[in-house]
């Protein structure tokens, strides 16, 4: 089974509402990442936390708010999202950023912009 | 020319088949090369890693040529339980880190 736990699995929310992902890794690993799957997309990273440090944002909008409190737990808040904001959010950790290392992923949430 | 490039599919074929999927990818320095695979409606996962002299696991044989800029999958005897979705990935060094960038992937189904 994964290591990496999100949750909720399912969102609808509407245009207006405030909510956020959670995700927690139990693999000891150093780098947490939050990508969107959107349908007939590749999958698109979001962001990128090292040590709880930001290292990459690939020029989100600012409605998506990522944090990351501990190497252990990786957020992503939520605000006036679009409905072309409708996706599959996955969350994965590996070891650290060097090349060659496994990614793991979460499970996703599915979220539903109304 | 988008960066992972994937023939999207579908390629049903039957029990026993041998299939292959090809990826190309745009970026000359890119360094490490995998093949996930995507169950449907659930997480990718690590099918495996793609070496320089090409690698096997079982019935799964990867084989990459930095030269064409050309990643292989090849599958011998496929099972009804290999039916998924492939995903190429490619990391490509950035500034003081790396960067993961994945194909749209190629849908399998393999039919009794």
């Amino acid at each position: 089974e994964t290591g990496v736990t999100q949750t909720p699995r399912h969102l609808v929310m509407g245009m207006t509402n405030k909510k956020s992902l959670k995700c927690e890794q139990h693999l000891g690993h150093n780098a947490m990442y939050w990508y969107k799957q959107s349908a007939k997309k590749p999958l698109e990273l979001m962001f990128v936390y090292s040590l709880e440090e930001r290292v990459e944002n690939n020029s989100v909008p600012s409605r998506f708010s990522p944090e990351c409190p501990n190497s252990s737990h990786l957020f992503l808040h939520l605000h006036t999202l679009q409905p072309e904001d409708s996706a599959l959010y996955l969350c994965a950790s590996s070891q650290d950023r060097q090349a060659g290392n496994e990614q793991f992923f979460g499970p996703g949430t599915r979220l539903t912009v109304l | 020319r988008k960066e992972v490039e994937q023939d999207p599919g579908p390629f049903n074929v039957p029990e026993g088949a041998t299939v292959a999927f090809n990826c190309t990818y745009s970026n000359s320095a890119s360094q490490s090369f995998f093949w996930y695979r995507q169950d449907c409606r659930k997480e990718p996962k690590l099918l495996m890693s793609v070496y320089s002299s090409g690698n096997e696991d079982g019935r799964f044989t990867a084989q990459l040529n930095r030269a064409s800029q050309y990643i292989s999958l090849l599958i011998r005897d496929s099972k009804l339980s290999d039916s998924a979705t492939y995903l190429c990935v490619v990391m490509t060094p950035g500034a003081g880190s790396y960067q993961l960038t994945f194909g749209k992937g190629t849908k399998l189904s393999v039919i009794p």
